[in-house]
């Protein structure tokens, strides 16, 4: 139980484009969902949180309008980097809280983006 | 500013030696502690889960908390190479947020 998918697992886009990151509980339905971001050799820096049907709620210094969050359903959340440039290059990270648990997170696998 | 804080290691142990990895926060309030195993190019993976002061024991894993110190704790008994990993403390301060925050880990290397 408690798995977590993320689409696509790596992706190369030039600069200035946009790329979209799905992430998706398969087995379990998430009211709250994390985006996070890993620099190599750095701690995860949460980004947004991201609760169903609601507006996410972005950590201080994470432009929104930049890093789009939807989180649509109980099991899917999107992230959107918008106009990508070299230095958003980064492991980019989801979690999901199930209803009930106790802040329990369980993380996909990872996307990573490198900006060209 | 709410923090938890670990040492970066690395932590070096001998395969079938105990490794212990320590972790302090800096909130009273907080209510729930976890620990994540996260090897190299991969995402965290919970490994365990602890609520209330005390041990709290699964497989060669023991997790041990004390809110009054404030600082929780990871024991790993019969270390394996497998076991070498960065080990992240994340703790949840309460609110309605749910969100964890996470120490910087501390790095195991577990030697033959």
């Amino acid at each position: 139980g408690a798995v977590v998918s993320q689409h696509p697992s790596w992706v190369i886009c030039k600069s200035g484009t946009s790329v979209k990151i799905e992430c998706r509980s398969l087995d379990f339905q998430a009211t709250t969902m994390f985006w996070y971001r890993q620099f190599p050799k750095q701690s995860l820096m949460l980004m947004a949180t991201s609760n169903e049907g609601s507006k996410a709620t972005y950590e201080q210094g994470v432009e929104k309008d930049k890093f789009l969050i939807n989180h649509a359903s109980l099991t899917l959340s999107t992230l959107t980097v918008t106009s990508a440039h070299p230095e958003d290059s980064s492991f980019y990270i989801c979690s999901a809280r199930s209803q009930g648990a106790r802040n329990e997170q369980f993380f996909g696998p990872g996307t990573r983006l490198t900006v060209l | 500013q709410k923090e938890v804080e670990q040492n970066s290691g690395p932590l070096s142990v001998p395969e079938g030696a105990i490794a212990s990895l320590n972790c302090t926060y800096s909130d009273r309030g907080s209510q729930s502690f976890f620990w994540y195993r996260q090897y190299s190019g991969k995402s965290p993976e919970l490994i365990m889960s602890i609520y209330s002061n005390g041990d709290k024991e699964d497989g060669r894993f023991t997790a041990q908390l004390n809110k009054a110190s404030q600082y929780v704790s990871l024991l790993i008994r019969d270390s394996q190479p497998s076991d070498s990993a960065t080990y992240l403390c994340a703790v949840n301060f309460g609110g309605t947020a749910s969100k964890l925050t996470f120490g910087t880990g501390t790095r195991l290397q577990v030697t033959l």
